[in-house]
């Protein structure tokens, strides 16, 4: 799990404002993530990543972008048009699609609306 | 989109008693099932995972089982400690490595 890096770990955002969340992962993975997690709930998938330059649409994406430009490195931006971004966000990796592989977490960050 | 359906969501189990979490997934294809654990404003941690190819794991005090057909998987944990107190979750991998979650199970070991 230490190969997955979020940051920041605490962001507070003010009414109508974008931020980005930053992952990155030197564990080679092919296969990038974001989650919500709010208070006590589960997990749901906003953004997944296969590959470079490609991304697909979670159950949640309404209100937040992402981009995949390298190979290790998936950042959210959580835009205005999401109006209840406060929530604990993780982001994931794992290897490839026909291995299977571990989904390893980074830390996570946490994101409040002020 | 594909759905993981978890039960129970809550979970209060003695010190020493088993305890069994179920999962039921919607895509018969989904060939991977990991569960986590997750402590309080932590990330969720492996604790064991199985593949479609297998029926039953177990790693010490942890197993799961699978049952392909009707599409349901379980953690089972057996002699519980305190320290097993936890939230739980359960995730099929679908196609094109699309990971899904169950809504999780807080697990109470009273001692």
């Amino acid at each position: 799990d230490g190969g997955i890096t979020q940051s920041p770990k605490y962001l507070f955002r003010k009414e109508g404002q974008n931020v980005t969340l930053s992952c990155e992962q030197n564990l080679n993975h092919d296969a990038m993530y974001w989650y919500r997690q709010d208070p006590g709930q589960g997990l749901r998938l906003i953004y997944y990543s296969q590959i470079v330059n490609d991304f697909q649409k979670g159950d949640i994406a309404e209100g937040y972008s992402v981009s995949r430009e390298k190979k290790e490195s998936f950042p959210l931006t959580v835009t205005s048009a999401q109006k209840n971004p406060t929530a604990f966000y993780l982001c994931a990796s794992t290897h490839d699609r026909s291995s299977g592989n571990t989904i390893y977490f980074g830390e996570g960050s946490w994101l409040t609306v002020v | 989109g594909e759905n993981v359906e978890q039960h129970p969501s809550t979970l209060s189990v003695q010190e020493g008693d088993s305890a069994v979490i179920k999962c039921t997934y919607s895509d018969s294809a989904s060939n991977y099932f990991p569960w986590y654990k997750q402590e309080l404003g932590k990330r969720p941690q492996l604790i064991i995972d199985i593949r479609s190819n297998v029926g039953e794991k177990k790693d010490q005090r942890i197993a799961v089982t699978l049952n392909k057909t009707a599409k349901h998987f379980s953690l089972h944990i057996t002699e519980t400690q305190p320290e097993d107190s936890a939230v739980y979750f359960c995730a099929a991998r679908y196609n094109n490595n699309d990971m899904r979650f169950g809504a999780g199970t807080r697990l109470t070991v009273k001692p």
